[in-house]
């Protein structure tokens, strides 16, 4: 079955980076893309963008471009989010969410990483 | 962006009775790329309804989805205890992908 790992909690400073992990069994790692959205407290979840680890291909949001890297690690079937200059308004939990390999329906979900910036 | 709304903010019912939820989109979804998540307290979204009508795996059928272009619904047959939680309308058919701010779904 469909397995999605990610890494543990983080606590940063504002303006530090934060690069989070997911590791991904139970399916051809490069035959999905791999989407990461957040959630910051008590809102509605929002799409960052994703990647194609097959050809490494990338999207993101208009609203983290520029401070958002999507990154994998074929070998390891594991998928990298790295978001630098964090500010407050970035503390949120954060999924990576495999979707159905047809169209971006995002099927799998991970558990979520709290990533909390303050100082 | 598609920009969607949801109807009501909160609805407060008792196990057994229906519920209807409403998503509605600032422009039509394309090919119907509308599909629901159920949120609980703590865990991660989970699929309900995809393609606006069609269950995900294991979904009992209690739960279905309507409606195309611009107005979608979710209803709840029948309430069990275990479907009090926050509702979200997605669409993935345009980039940016987008969610509706929520239902949640409230015990009475």
């Amino acid at each position: 079955q469909v397995q999605l790992v990610q890494s543990g909690a983080e606590v940063k400073n504002p303006g530090a980076s934060v690069k989070v992990s997911c590791k991904a069994s139970g399916y051809t790692f490069t035959y999905y893309a791999m989407h990461w959205v957040r959630q910051a407290p008590g809102q509605r979840p929002e799409w960052m963008g994703w990647i194609n680890p097959g050809n490494h291909n990338t999207e993101y949001s208009q609203k983290v471009q520029g401070r958002v890297t999507f990154t994998t690690d074929t070998s390891a079937t594991t998928v990298y989010m790295e978001l630098s200059s964090l500010r407050s308004e970035d503390t949120a939990v954060y999924y990576c969410v495999r979707d159905s390999g047809r169209d971006w329906l995002l099927e799998h979900w991970g558990q979520g990483i709290l990533v909390t910036v303050s100082s | 962006e598609i920009v969607l709304t949801q109807s009501p903010g909160t609805l407060s019912l008792s196990p057994g009775e229906r519920a209807t939820l409403s998503c509605r989109a600032s422009q039509s979804v394309s090919s119907t790329y509308l599909a629901w998540y159920q949120q609980k307290p703590g865990q991660a979204p989970r699929l309900l309804i995809y393609g606006a009508s069609t269950r995900a795996t294991g979904i009992p059928d209690r739960f279905s989805g309507s409606g195309s272009g611009t107005d979608f619904t979710l209803t709840v047959s029948r309430l069990e205890p275990e479907d009090f939680a926050v509702y979200y309308c997605h669409q993935y058919g345009n980039s940016p992908l987008t969610f509706g701010q929520g239902t949640k779904v409230e015990i009475k």
